[in-house]
């Protein structure tokens, strides 16, 4: 199985401030990675898929950088709305799909 | 734009089976090239992969769940189920029925609880 490391695992910060996450997969996936946001009770929103693209409708402060095993998530101007949990998907290997372990997204 | 919508009991007693449907709208699984599988996530943990099925019918298992899991679809109701048999609490999640990697819907929470 590919494994995917995700940090931090939480993060605080304030309104405004860029956001940083990062994915680390266990061998290389090429691009085939997506980003996602998930707010308590709902199901996963799909902001980022194949590394880099942003998926029809979601903000332009969010953004995806990487490929092989290294991958970045940011968001450029954190706004109030963010507060939530952002994880990676790898789809390499499709249909073994494999998750970060998530990362907690709070305001300061 | 294709939707799908997971349906079944919200409640299971030990031991017995979890089945699970998802109905696939705006779309046809048999019509397209993709990946119809489930994911499931229990309260507070990660994100679980748990098993496929290609349109064509070739099925795919998280290598833990094999002996208890099977996944089909019904092409003439397009629509995706799930059954897991002998379940525990450890079975207890949200489960998502998903198209490929990127398409989920939204989820169906089954507790496993006498």
């Amino acid at each position: 199985d590919i494994q995917l490391t995700q940090s931090p695992s939480s993060l605080s910060a304030s309104i405004g401030d860029r956001v940083t996450i990062t994915c680390q997969a266990s061998q290389g996936v090429k691009r085939y990675l997506n980003w996602f946001q998930q707010k308590p009770g709902k199901a996963p929103k799909l902001l980022i898929y194949d590394a880099s693209n942003l998926e029809t409708g979601v903000p332009s402060r969010f953004s995806g950088t990487g490929s092989g095993t290294h991958f970045t998530f940011t968001i450029s101007s954190l706004q109030p709305e963010d507060t939530a949990t952002y994880f990676c998907q790898q789809y390499d290997d499709l249909p073994f799909l494999t998750f970060g372990g998530g990362t907690r997204v709070e305001l300061k | 734009q294709v939707q799908l919508q997971e349906s079944g009991p919200g409640l299971v007693r030990p031991s017995d089976t979890l089945s699970l449907n998802c109905t696939v709208s705006g779309g046809s699984i048999s019509g397209s090239n993709y990946y119809w599988g489930w994911i499931r996530q229990p309260p507070g943990k990660e994100l679980e992969w748990i098993g496929s099925v290609y349109y064509r019918g070739s099925t795919y298992y998280k290598s833990s769940l094999r002996s208890r899991l099977a996944i089909s679809v019904d092409a003439s109701k397009d629509q995706l189920s799930l059954r897991l048999s002998s379940v525990t609490a450890a079975d207890t999640a949200v489960y998502y029925c998903t198209r490929g990697a990127m398409l989920w819907g939204q989820g169906i929470l089954v507790t496993v609880s006498s």
